[in-house]
C-alpha cells in the first residue's frame, strides 16, 4: 500500500536558518503530493502541493519539488522565522481516495 | 465560508459515558473523514464517508460509530468511552474522492480535545 516517511523531529533551528524536512513516499501510479502545517492548537492546513513529476509547490517562502526518480518531496525554506514553529505533515493521494499522511515533523525556531 | 466546523473544542468524559463529536462542512464536499492524533502516532483514520449514506472503517474504528445522513454532517459517536480514547480528534473533508483526482486537498476542522477519566 501507499506510505509516507518523513524525518523524525523535533527539528530545532535558529531564526533565519535554512530548513529542510525530508519526505519520501511509496505509491503506485502517479500520486499527488502535499505538505500540511499544523500550528499549536489548530487543525492541519494545506501549505503546498504538487501534482506531477518535477512540479514545484511553493507558499509562504516554503518550497518542495516532486522528484519521481527519488520518490521524494522534501520541504525547504531559505530563512525560517519563529512564527514557522509548527508540525509539518507530508502526505500523498494516489489511486485510493484515502490520503496517506506521514507522522509529522515538529519544527521549533528560536529567536 | 466557515469550512469544517467541529464541536465541542474540549470535552471531559467519565469512563463508560457516551457522546457525539459533531462535524459539519459547508463546501458541499463528498468525502469526509475522522482522525485521531496521539503523540508520536501521527494521524490515524477512524472512519470515512464518500457520500450521504455511505461509510466505511479506517485503521482504528473500534469503539466508534459514524453515520452520514446528509452531505454536510458527519458525527462521530463514542459508544462507551475508555481512557485509551483520550486524544485529539480531527474531522476532514475534500471535494473529489474519485481515484485519480489526487490533486484535491483535505480541509480540516480545528479539532476536539477529548479526555476520558
Amino acid at each position: 500500500g501507499d506510505s509516507v516517511t518523513q524525518m523524525e523531529g523535533p527539528v530545532t533551528l535558529s531564526e533565519e536558518a535554512f530548513l529542510t524536512i525530508n519526505c519520501t513516499y511509496t505509491a503506485t501510479g502517479y500520486p499527488s503530493l502535499f505538505w500540511y502545517v499544523q500550528y499549536p492548537g489548530e487543525g492541519l492546513q494545506l501549505l503546498l502541493k504538487a501534482t506531477k513529476a518535477d512540479d514545484k509547490g511553493s507558499n509562504k517562502g516554503f518550497e518542495a519539488t516532486y522528484r519521481k526518480e527519488t520518490t521524494s518531496f522534501h520541504l525547504e525554506k531559505g530563512s525560517v522565522q519563529v512564527s514557522d514553529s509548527a508540525v509539518y505533515f507530508c502526505a500523498l493521494r494516489g489511486g485510493s481516495y484515502i490520503p496517506t499522511f506521514g507522522r509529522g515533523t515538529s519544527l521549533i525556531v528560536h529567536p | 465560508n466557515a469550512g469544517v466546523t467541529q464541536t465541542p473544542k474540549f470535552q471531559v468524559l467519565k469512563t463508560g459515558q457516551s457522546m457525539t463529536l459533531q462535524c459539519a462542512q459547508d463546501m458541499n464536499h463528498e468525502y469526509m473523514s475522522w482522525y485521531r492524533q496521539d503523540p508520536g502516532m501521527g494521524l490515524r483514520l477512524i472512519h470515512y464517508s464518500v457520500g450521504a449514506g455511505i461509510t466505511d472503517q479506517g485503521e482504528v474504528p473500534n469503539g466508534y460509530n459514524v453515520s452520514r445522513s446528509t452531505t454536510e454532517d458527519f458525527p462521530l459517536r463514542l459508544l462507551s468511552a475508555a481512557p485509551s480514547q483520550t486524544s485529539v480528534y480531527f474531522c476532514a473533508s475534500s471535494y473529489d474522492f474519485r481515484p485519480g483526482s489526487g490533486a484535491t486537498e483535505a480541509f480540516f476542522g480545528q479539532g476536539t480535545r477529548l479526555t476520558v477519566v
